[in-house]
C-alpha cells in the first residue's frame, strides 16, 4: 500500500511557464514533507520542505502547497527553466524525525526551451 | 570530496555471488540509510540506522542485511544476489540534532549493481 503517492510519472513544460508537480499521502501521522530533486548519475538533492503547521512554503522560484484535509501537497516552479529538468520525489515524515522518509515514485519535469 | 561516499560505484555480479555496497560519511551524521531505486518504483527503505548500536529493517529488506561498523560507516549485503535485485542503490544520512531531526537526507551519488 503506496502512503505517498505521485500519479504523474512525467510533466513536460515550456520554459519560463508554470510546473506543478502533485503528491498525495494517505498516513495521518505523516506531519513533515519534503522535495527531492534528481539529475541522472546524481543522489536526490533536498528541494524544500513544509511542516503541517503550515500552509505554504516559498523559497525563491519553489514554492510548496500544502493541504491536510485532502491529504495532498504540490510542488510549483516558477518560472520553469531548462535546469530544473530533473525527477523529483515526494516523500514523507514525522515532525519529530524518528520515521525515515517515506518517498513517492517521483515524477520527470522536462522543461522545453 | 563527497559527504557520503559509496563503493563501487558500478557492479556487475552473478546470481548467487555475495556482494557488499560500503558507504562512509564525513557529515558526523548518526543516522544513515540505506534506499533502492528502481524505474517507476521511486526509491524504496531497505534498512536504518539511528546510531551504532541501532539497526532497523525498512520496506523491503528481504535479501539484505547490514553492518553499521562505525558512526561513519554503514555497509550493505547482498548474501547471495538475484537478478531482481538489479538496481541503483543510494546510501544516505541525517541529523539529529535539539530532540528532532530536520527530515533532510543527503545522499550518496549511488551505487549500481547489476545481477546477471
Amino acid at each position: 500500500d503506496q502512503q505517498v503517492k505521485q500519479n504523474s510519472p512525467s510533466l513536460s513544460v515550456q520554459e519560463g511557464r508554470i510546473s506543478i508537480l502533485n503528491c498525495d499521502y494517505t498516513n495521518s501521522m505523516f506531519d513533515y514533507f519534503l522535495w527531492y530533486k534528481k539529475y541522472p548519475a546524481e543522489g536526490p538533492t533536498f528541494l524544500i520542505s513544509i511542516s503541517s503547521i503550515k500552509d505554504k512554503n516559498e523559497d525563491g522560484r519553489f514554492t510548496v502547497f500544502l493541504n491536510k484535509s485532502a491529504k495532498h501537497l504540490s510542488l510549483h516552479i516558477v518560472p520553469s527553466q531548462p535546469g530544473d529538468s530533473a525527477v523529483y520525489f515526494c516523500a514523507a515524515t514525522t515532525y519529530s524525525g524518528n520515521t525515515p522518509l517515506v518517498f513517492g515514485k517521483g515524477t520527470r519535469l522536462s522543461v522545453i526551451a | 570530496d563527497a559527504d557520503v561516499t559509496q563503493t563501487p560505484r558500478n557492479r556487475i555480479t552473478k546470481t548467487g555471488k555475495r556482494i557488499m555496497l560500503e558507504c562512509s560519511q564525513t557529515k558526523g551524521h548518526d543516522r544513515m540509510y540505506w534506499y533502492r531505486q528502481d524505474p517507476g518504483l521511486g526509491l524504496r527503505l531497505i534498512y536504518y540506522s539511528f546510531d551504532v548500536k541501532d539497526i532497523n529493517k525498512g520496506e523491503i529488506s528481504d535479501g539484505y542485511s547490514v553492518s553499521r561498523q562505525a558512526q561513519a560507516k554503514f555497509s550493505l549485503s547482498l548474501e547471495s544476489a538475484i537478478p531482481n535485485q538489479t538496481a541503483l542503490y543510494f546510501c544516505a544520512t541525517s541529523d539529529y540534532t535539539g530532540g528532532r531531526s530536520t527530515g533532510e537526507l543527503f545522499f550518496g551519488e549511488g551505487s549500481r549493481l547489476t545481477v546477471l
